[in-house]
């Protein structure tokens, strides 16, 4: 079975802080992919990055970072000097093919970590 | 208009109403999805649909009934729901039927109260 597990139910900073959400993943599939999602105040989830399995290479966009390391399951996203606009929800999730299946979507997420920024 | 639209965005209905939620989106994309939020929940696959056919339906109950006219529109018709049934409800949608690669994109959601 997959499972993803984001351990931070909560996370409140100051802002100009740097922050790390984690993200703990299982799953038997060799080829899968692993996504975050924002979900501000609005509810629209929106999509920030994907990461296949076989590419370990870490990504910078901008104040985002995600640190995916295979020895250790866990797509780790890291936001560099935080602002108050990056108070939302944040989802990790695992899409995989679940043993020969088709996926269609069978995104598993974590639980979300509220991350809050104060001014 | 761009993305995927949800429509209402706030619900309220008692336990014998019928309604339905409406979900369009602008994406040129072939599956679309129904989800469920619930407070300290993880979020729920209900139904996905691909080219208009239904390929998923997660042990959902039959008072939630969803229609796809069209790839473009996605339904969700409620009846007899129970207050459990409180829930942020998203449509989503995602650009390869069976691409286990291919991000979704949500809509805002409906924010559906039972009474």
């Amino acid at each position: 079975a997959q499972k993803v597990t984001q351990a931070q139910t909560e996370i409140s900073v100051v802002e100009k802080e740097d922050v790390t959400l984690d993200c703990v993943y299982e799953t038997r599939d060799t080829t899968y992919y692993l996504f975050w999602y924002k979900q501000p105040p609005s509810g629209e989830l929106v999509f920030l990055i994907r990461r296949n399995s076989f590419d370990e290479q870490n990504e910078i966009s901008g104040r985002y970072s995600w640190n995916f390391q295979k020895s250790t399951s866990s797509f780790n996203f890291t936001i560099t000097a935080s602002q108050v606009v990056d108070s939302a929800l944040y989802f990790c999730a695992l899409s995989g093919n679940l043993a020969g299946g088709t996926s269609y979507g069978k995104l598993t997420f974590g639980q979300g970590t509220i991350l809050t920024v104060h001014p | 208009e761009t993305g995927v639209t949800q429509t209402p965005r706030h619900l309220v209905m008692g336990m014998t109403n019928k309604k339905s939620l409406k979900c369009e989106q602008h994406l040129g994309h072939n599956a679309m999805y129904w989800y469920k939020q619930s407070a300290k929940k993880p979020l729920e696959l209900m139904f996905v649909y691909s080219l208009e056919e239904r390929v998923e339906n997660n042990s959902v109950p039959s008072r939630f009934s969803p229609e796809c006219p069209n790839s473009s529109h996605l339904f969700l018709h409620l009846h007899t729901l129970q207050p459990e049934d409180s829930a942020l409800y998203l449509c989503a949608s995602s650009q390869d039927r069976g691409a286990i690669s291919s991000p979704l994109h949500f809509g805002n959601g409906t924010r559906l109260t039972v009474t």
